[in-house]
């Protein structure tokens, strides 16, 4: 397994601002997965983000609205831009370890006001 | 749209009792799969998996069988307890093709002792 944390736990922000959450992975992981899990429901990929590469983004999502960083093998960040109320979810990075198994980070818990 | 669904939304066991959550997939070519538990305010937290080479895999007290027939994914769960109580994922997804996991809707397992 993988111990994966995301900073911040939870936040409550202002329509119109930006968030960046981070995700931290103890193991060198090289593929890795954005979701968001808006309020009762299922887990919706938002982007992969291999080191190396540019992330690629799911249908309905854009790179100005959620730019990734993947600066090394460990580490990635989400941004949420320009926040509206609609962007209220819990956001999750998700890394696959080399067995192919995907964990998951506890999730952010995004409010916009 | 979804490739991965739940058959109930929603069950209700008595503790102690075997508890059955299913799941139906669209995509033939997905090759791995994996049961996710998520409680309240929690990330999801990877229960059992099984590739597509197999039919039954066990663990700890849980049993996933997958047939490929007709696309149909089930979490069995023995001796079903209070602390089992939560959402269930199934999701799936082509490691072969390095694509991202693809989540079901969730199905809600209460259990009352």
């Amino acid at each position: 397994s993988a111990v994966i944390s995301q900073k911040p736990s939870r936040d409550i922000c202002q329509r119109g601002t930006s968030l960046t959450i981070q995700c931290q992975v103890d193991s060198q992981v090289t593929m890795m997965f954005w979701y968001r899990q808006q309020p009762g429901q299922s887990l919706t990929l938002i982007a992969t983000a291999n080191q190396g590469s540019e992330a690629t983004y799911e249908s309905g999502f854009v790179i100005d609205k959620f730019p990734i960083s993947r600066p090394n093998l460990t580490f990635s960040t989400l941004t949420v831009s320009n926040m509206s109320p609609e962007d209220s979810s819990i956001y999750l990075c998700s890394p696959r370890l080399d067995t192919d198994t995907q964990y998951f980070g506890p999730g952010t818990r995004l409010t916009v006001l | 749209g979804e490739s991965v669904g739940l058959h109930l939304p929603t069950l209700s066991v008595q503790e102690g009792d075997n508890s059955i959550i299913n799941c139906a997939y669209s995509n033939s070519a997905s090759d791995y799969f994996i049961w996710y538990k998520q409680e309240s305010g929690k990330g999801p937290q990877f229960i059992i998996d099984i590739r597509s080479n197999m039919d039954k895999r066990q663990g700890q007290r849980v049993t996933v069988l997958l047939n490929k027939t007709v696309k149909h994914l089930s979490l069995q769960i023995a001796a079903t307890q209070p602390g089992d109580s939560a959402v269930y994922f199934c999701a799936e997804t082509n490691n072969q093709a390095g694509t991202a996991l693809i989540f079901g809707k969730g199905t809600t397992l209460s259990v009352s002792s």
